[in-house]
């Protein structure tokens, strides 16, 4: 069965600073991978997602993540955090098609000036 | 555009009420789904309508059922609300172009239900 570990609960980290957010997950084949986002009080939203390809996706919002197979990890990444960035990550897992997706329990971001 | 549209964001529940909560897209979209999302859990499926006129359950369908009354509304009802329900509820859409499809889901903001 496929699985999705996000292994930071809470990260806290200055405005300017970089950020990563790790995911590893498990899964028999090449998965498709998400990772979304969730400001406070708002839906998820997605950021970016990897299903074949060159292996480092860009995003929205300047959030990059490399797929790196011989880890089984698709860490979330930006240079330059702002504190409009402070929400919850969530990294998701998963076949084709989205009812078999399987998401992380989650990364909260804080920022600090 | 609104995208997804969930009703009511609150809900206070005693246990073996019922009530419905309702969704809707203006996106056109084919493929509706509801999410629980608890502390530590991450989302769960709980049903999913990949197309109007059919459903299917997701990863935790019990105590619920759902109704994909046309292609842009998708309902979920708790018949006899348990403590075990209180979740945040997400309403997403996608459209879902073929099957397989891994187009975006599109997220309302949630229902918070408590059952006491």
């Amino acid at each position: 069965a496929q699985s999705v570990t996000q292994p930071d609960i809470h990260i806290t980290v200055s405005e300017g600073a970089s950020l990563e957010l790790r995911c590893n997950y498990s899964y028999g084949a090449t998965p498709y991978l998400f990772w979304y986002v969730q400001s406070p009080g708002q839906g998820l939203q997605l950021l970016l997602k990897y299903f074949s390809g060159d292996t480092l996706v860009q995003g929205i919002k300047g959030f990059e993540a490399e797929f790196k197979r011989s880890q089984s990890s698709f860490n979330l990444r930006k240079p330059s955090v702002h504190w409009s960035d402070a929400a919850e990550y969530f990294c998701a897992v998963g076949p084709f098609g989205n009812e078999k997706l399987t998401f992380g329990t989650g990364t909260r971001l804080t920022i600090i000036p | 555009n609104a995208g997804v549209t969930q009703t009511p964001k609150f809900q206070v529940l005693k246990t073996g009420q019922s009530m419905t909560l309702q969704c809707a897209q203006d996106m056109n979209h084919n493929s509706m789904y509801w999410y629980r999302q608890d502390p530590g859990m991450g989302l769960r499926l709980i049903y999913y309508s990949a197309s109007e006129g059919t459903t299917d359950k997701g990863e935790v369908p019990n105590g619920y059922n759902v109704s994909r009354l046309n292609k842009r509304e998708f309902s979920l009802r708790l018949e006899s609300a348990a403590p075990s329900q209180t979740s945040v509820y997400f309403c997403a859409s996608s459209v879902t172009r073929s099957l397989g499809d891994n187009s975006p889901l599109h997220f309302g903001n949630g229902t918070r239900l408590t059952v006491t």
